[in-house]
C-alpha cells in the first residue's frame, strides 16, 4: 500500500518569509496530491491540489510541485503572514474507484511577527 | 450544503461505557473515511466505506471499535468497552469518487476524552 512521509515536522518562519514543505510517497499508481492545513479545533480543509499530469500548480502565495520520477511534491507558501500557522498535511491517492487517502504525519508551522 | 456533520462535539465517559460517534456525509458523496488523529500518531485512517460498503477496515485498532453505514447519509463508529487510551479527535471525512479524483471534506470532529 501507500506510504506518504513528511519533513519537517516543525518549521518556523519569520513573517514575510517563505515556507517550503516536502512529501515523498512510495505507490507509482498514485496520480493525485492534495494538501490540507488544520487549524486548531478544526477539521482538515485542502488548500491546494495536484494531479499528475501537472508539475506545478500555483494559487496566490501557495504552490505545490511534483516530480513523479522521484515520487515527491512539495508545498511552497510565499510571503507567510501568522494566519498560516497552523499544521499542514499531504496526501497521495490514485483515481481508481474505492481508493484510500493516505495522509503525510504532518507539519506544524509557525510563523513569527 | 451542510458539510459533513458530525456529533457529538465533545464526549466524555467512563472506561468501559459504550460511545458511539455519528457522522452525515455531504449530500451525493459516496465515499465515507473515519479518521483518529492524536499527538503521537498523527491522522490515523480506521476505516473506510464506498457506497456504503466497508472497504478497508485494517486500521481499526482491535475488536473493541466497530463502524457501520447503514445508508449513504449515516455513518456511526462504535467503541465498545472504551479504554483511556481511545481518548483522541475522531474525524469523518466524505468525498464523490468520479473518474477524476475529488478532495475529501473533514467534518469538524469529535473529540473523545475516556476517563
Amino acid at each position: 500500500g501507500e506510504n506518504v512521509e513528511q519533513h519537517p515536522s516543525t518549521l518556523s518562519v519569520q513573517e514575510g518569509d517563505s515556507a517550503v514543505i516536502k512529501c515523498t510517497y512510495s505507490d507509482s499508481a498514485s496520480n493525485y496530491f492534495p494538501w490540507y492545513k488544520q487549524e486548531l479545533g478544526k477539521g482538515p480543509q485542502l488548500i491546494i491540489d495536484i494531479r499528475s499530469n501537472v508539475g506545478e500548480k500555483k494559487d496566490q502565495r501557495i504552490a505545490v510541485t511534483l516530480n513523479k520520477t522521484a515520487k515527491h511534491f512539495s508545498l511552497h507558501i510565499t510571503e507567510t503572514q501568522p494566519e498560516d500557522s497552523a499544521v499542514y498535511f499531504c496526501a497521495a491517492t490514485s483515481d481508481n474507484y474505492g481508493q484510500n487517502f493516505v495522509f503525510g504525519p504532518g507539519t506544524r508551522l509557525s510563523v513569527l511577527p | 450544503d451542510a458539510g459533513v456533520i458530525q456529533s457529538p462535539r465533545h464526549e466524555v465517559t467512563e472506561m468501559g461505557q459504550e460511545v458511539t460517534l455519528r457522522c452525515k456525509p455531504i449530500s451525493g458523496h459516496n465515499s465515507l473515511f473515519w479518521y483518529r488523529q492524536t499527538m503521537m500518531r498523527g491522522l490515523e485512517l480506521l476505516i473506510y466505506f464506498n457506497n456504503n460498503v466497508p472497504i478497508d477496515d485494517s486500521g481499526m485498532p482491535e475488536d473493541r471499535f466497530s463502524a457501520k453505514m447503514p445508508n449513504a447519509s449515516f455513518s456511526t463508529l462504535k467503541i465498545q468497552p472504551s479504554e483511556p487510551r481511545d481518548s483522541a479527535v475522531y474525524f469523518c471525512a466524505s468525498r464523490r469518487e468520479q473518474a477524476i479524483n475529488t478532495e475529501a471534506f473533514f467534518g469538524q470532529g469529535t473529540r473523545l476524552t475516556v476517563v
